[in-house]
């Protein structure tokens, strides 16, 4: 299994640019998480998809960031336009819909906004 | 919602000590409690995991511990070597009425095994 797919790894861009984050999930997990981490705010929940609807946005921190989940081997992260507040490491990661199971993390991408 | 409060945010052992990370959390329909860590740089990696009808698990130098009746669960590494430095996230799952389940994180705790 090749686990959760994230591309890209790494992301420098200048402010008020349009930044697309995508991920492929595990094959079979049909629960999709993005995160955000930063030092100062550790590790946040930004949306969920179950069987990909989106469940919960409510971390989303402003309408410049929108989450799509077209079917169930790819979702994109989208911020626009971009401030540098927004730069840190956004993971995705995938479960089995079914409770009581791990969250499967692909490597992230480093998202700098100069 | 649920909250999960994790200590302490950092520990220095020496090699060979053990390592104790304690978390807290408020929600008492929560039922499974994940471990993971993180390597500088890398993501996080389940280590080990612990559901409510167990009281104790144990993976070769990791164990984990729950009390549900305070609503507290620990990692225990013993034998601590360099290689395991790094950030140890718990964590603690809620199965909402929809049946969909979401993981509420601790802040992490940065673990320095000094050799």
């Amino acid at each position: 299994d090749a686990g959760v797919i994230q591309s890209p790894r790494h992301e420098v861009t200048e402010m008020g640019q349009e930044v697309t984050l995508r991920c492929k999930p595990i094959s079979g997990h049909n629960s999709l998480f993005w995160y955000r981490q930063t030092m100062m705010r550790g590790l946040e929940l930004l949306i969920y998809f179950n069987n990909n609807v989106p469940i919960d946005d409510s971390g989303m921190p402003e309408d410049r960031f929108s989450a799509k989940m077209p079917n169930a081997s790819f979702s994109t992260l989208k911020i626009q336009p971009s401030e540098p507040r927004d730069s840190a490491v956004y993971f995705c990661a995938s479960s089995s819909i079914q409770g009581h199971q791990p969250q499967h993390f692909g490597d992230g991408t480093r998202l700098s906004i100069l | 919602g649920e909250n999960v409060e994790q200590h302490p945010s950092t520990l220095s052992v020496q090699e060979g000590d053990s390592a104790v990370i304690k978390c807290t959390y408020s929600d008492s329909a929560s039922n499974y409690f994940p471990w993971y860590k993180q390597e500088l740089g890398k993501r996080p990696q389940l280590i080990i995991d612990i559901r409510s009808n167990v009281g104790e698990k144990k993976d070769q130098r990791i164990a984990v511990t729950l009390n549900k009746t305070a609503k507290h669960f620990s990692l225990h590494i013993t034998e601590t070597q360099p290689e395991d430095s790094a950030v140890y996230f718990c964590a603690a799952d809620l199965i909402m009425n929809s049946g969909y389940s979401t993981l509420t994180f601790g802040k992490g705790t940065m673990l320095l095994v000094s050799p």
